[in-house]
């Protein structure tokens, strides 16, 4: 079955100081998409990134950055030099072929990130 | 402006008083899902439909239905609601092939 794990709960950082947030998954497709997205405290969900499962490419955003290892089946998000406005949830997910060219996701558990000034 | 809406946004009910949540989409998708979101169990899918009149059960179906019979609107009905829904309810929606876009999200109290 497929399965992501955020096994960090809530991360509490001082402002300006870079941090990581982990992401694990469990898939045997050999074919699969990973997302990041944001839920700040008004609870809407922001897309932050999609990556392939075929795309083992850092990528880098601005203070956002992503590491995908599909070697240790992670796929981790580093915000540097955090802000108060980076404060929030912070869901990781893999997507699920239905097999009806639609996909599902499946969500972490969320880290909750909190910057404080 | 491509949107997926969700009305009401905010809803504070009672054990058992039948109520709907609507949602709605203008981008002409076919795939359109429910998830709730819960603390400590991030989000789950409830039920997706993939077209007019197919629907099919997520992952955490009970207590809900749903139906499709025009393409932009897929409510979720909660019939006899109770304390262990209250939750922060999405409803997103894709075209074939494609990732879900999400609503805003609603947020439903029950007493």
């Amino acid at each position: 079955a497929q399965k992501v794990t955020q096994a960090q709960t809530e991360i509490s950082v001082v402002e300006k100081e870079d941090v990581t947030l982990d992401c694990v998954y469990e898939t045997r497709d050999t074919t699969y998409y990973l997302f990041w997205y944001k839920q700040p405290p008004s609870g809407e969900l922001v897309f932050l990134i999609r990556r392939n499962s075929f795309d083992e490419q850092n990528e880098i955003s601005g203070r956002y950055s992503w590491n995908f290892q599909k070697s240790t089946s992670s796929f981790n998000f580093t915000i540097t030099a955090s802000q108060v406005v980076d404060s929030a949830v912070y869901f990781c997910a893999l997507s699920e072929a239905t097999g009806d060219s639609s996909y599902k996701l499946i969500f972490g558990s969320g880290t909750r990130l909190l910057v404080r000034p | 402006e491509a949107q997926v809406t969700q009305n009401p946004r905010y809803l504070i009910t009672v054990t058992g008083k039948k109520l709907t949540v609507t949602c709605s989409q203008n981008m002409n998708h076919e795939y359109m899902s429910w998830y709730r979101q819960d603390p400590g169990l991030g989000l789950r899918q409830i039920y997706y439909s993939m077209n007019v009149e197919v629907t099919d059960k997520g992952d955490v179906p009970e207590g809900y239905k749903v139906s499709r019979k025009e393409k932009r609107n897929f409510p979720l009905i909660l019939e006899s609601p109770s304390p262990n829904q209250t939750s922060l309810y999405f409803c997103a929606s894709s075209p074939a092939g494609e990732f879900p876009y999400f609503g805003p999200g609603t947020r439903l109290t029950v007493t």
